[in-house]
């Protein structure tokens, strides 16, 4: 699995849009972006992933560069709930087989302030 | 339809004690994880299993052992407990499209 790398802690005010920056150099070309979040020591929640396109669903919006080195997760109205630790992943798909060995990192702690 | 369960949600053992930690599945997914979360760090995958009969070691194995008893459950075994292993573990089940259904997590204190 290629490595990620996320910043450890980022804040955003409420209301604002908070944007989780990404970086996954070594990605290979059949590996997913995956964003996962945990709150306040919860099991790890699923938000969002992707492949090459920009993804939105009704937490958030997933952009990928072009070169899919880097992405961003965005959530567009962050709210005190939203308060917790980010996770980005790169996994492969094993079309539907189910069998995949994950590895999170540390993640990014975002903090929302009122 | 309840996800994924662990029991028990909080347990305290001593030194050399044994127990395991129970995780079953309610969403007829194949494969299934056991991860232990410390302090300040991220998941460490502990075991996972693909399918129903087959387990394989992740990250951090050492002093623990698995079991798949059906496609339902997964256990975690303790078989000597150290104050190393005090830690918060989760077990997580694959879904469609390989996202990730994670419990609610055992907190287990070694004394």
């Amino acid at each position: 699995d290629a490595k990620t790398t996320q910043p450890p802690s980022m804040d955003c005010a409420e209301g604002r849009a908070a944007n989780l920056p990404c970086n996954h150099s070594t990605i290979s070309g059949n590996e997913y972006v995956y964003w996962y979040r945990q709150i306040h020591s919860q099991g790890p929640q699923y938000i969002i992933h992707g492949l090459k396109n920009n993804e939105t669903n009704e937490m958030a919006s997933l952009i990928i560069t072009e070169d899919r080195k880097s992405s961003t997760l965005i959530l567009p109205h962050a709210t005190l709930r939203d308060t917790a630790v980010y996770y980005c992943i790169v996994r492969v798909v094993f079309g539907g087989r189910g069998y995949q060995k994950v590895t999170f990192g540390t993640g990014t702690k975002l903090q929302v302030i009122p | 339809n309840a996800g994924v369960t662990q029991t028990p949600k909080f347990q305290v053992l001593k030194t050399g004690q044994s127990m395991t930690l129970q995780c079953a599945q309610d969403m007829n997914h194949n494969s299934m994880y056991w991860y232990r979360q410390d302090p300040g760090m991220g998941l460490r995958l502990i075991y996972y299993s693909a399918s129903e009969g087959t387990t394989d070691k992740g990250e951090v194995p050492n002093g623990y052992n698995v079991s798949r008893l059906n496609k339902r459950e997964f256990s975690l075994r303790l078989e000597s407990a150290a104050p190393s292993q005090t830690s918060v573990y989760f077990c997580a089940s694959n879904g469609e499209v390989e996202t990730q259904y994670f419990g609610p997590g055992t907190r287990l204190l070694v004394l």
